[in-house]
């Protein structure tokens, strides 16, 4: 296991359509994070799992957004109807559940919405 | 590589000089503490990190100092190298993880 990995890398599709992402994380790792940046700005937390529960949604997270985690292992993040405002890097990461344990990044899916 | 937005913070350095980056975080009651270094395209890598029961900690050429009074972290970077170029981000970890604005570090050889 060499560290959180994300597909895909890049995606482009058109406004309307729906987009699944996935991430796996660090084997072991029963913490999972969703992130979206835009251009300059810092990651912006939208939701994590413990698990299989999910824990957390930030208000980011619109009813057009779903993330599930149902194994406890991978996770997938959906954008239905995307619009071109969802055009983003789509991160993930993954930690152990304690609040002190270092947390990883995967490459992310860079999302363009035309 | 792709271009950053203009409004994020930066520091200009030269090559062999020391940098220090600064951060202010918000939840007084944080208690871990996490240093990422972002280069273009590529997800945040992480670099340091800092429980609240410590001001400081240091490993390679990298220092993070804690001030809890003020709600203050500082990163500190020896010796600064061009491959230390990127935008460096901290991030508060509670049960989430909340990140600050970033700043952009450029080394000038």
């Amino acid at each position: 296991d060499t560290g959180v990995s994300q597909d895909p890398r890049h995606k482009i599709t058109k406004r309307g359509q729906n987009v699944t992402f996935r991430c796996d994380p660090i084997s072991e790792h029963n913490r999972l994070y969703w992130y979206r940046q835009t251009l300059g700005q810092g990651p912006e937390f939208l939701t994590y799992f413990q698990n299989e529960a999910q824990l957390e949604k930030s208000r980011l997270l619109s009813d057009r957004f779903s993330a599930e985690r149902p194994k406890g292992s991978f996770s997938t993040l959906e954008i239905q109807r995307t619009e071109q405002g969802d055009s983003a890097m789509y991160l993930c990461a993954s930690s152990f559940s304690a609040t002190n344990t270092e947390a990883f990044f995967g490459q992310g899916t860079r999302l363009t919405v035309v | 590589g792709e271009s950053v937005g203009l409004h994020l913070p930066t520091l200009s350095v030269q090559e062999g000089d020391n940098s220090i980056i600064n951060c202010a975080y918000s939840n007084s009651a944080s208690d871990y503490f996490i240093w990422y270094k972002q280069e273009s395209g590529k997800g945040p890598q992480f670099i340091i990190d800092i429980r609240s029961n410590m001001d400081k900690r240091q490993g390679q050429r990298v220092t993070v100092l804690l001030n809890k009074t003020v709600k203050h972290l500082s990163l500190q970077i020896a010796a600064t190298q061009p491959g230390d170029s990127a935008v460096y981000f901290c991030a508060e970890k509670n049960n989430d993880m909340r990140f600050g604005a970033g700043t952009r570090l450029t080394v000038k050889p």
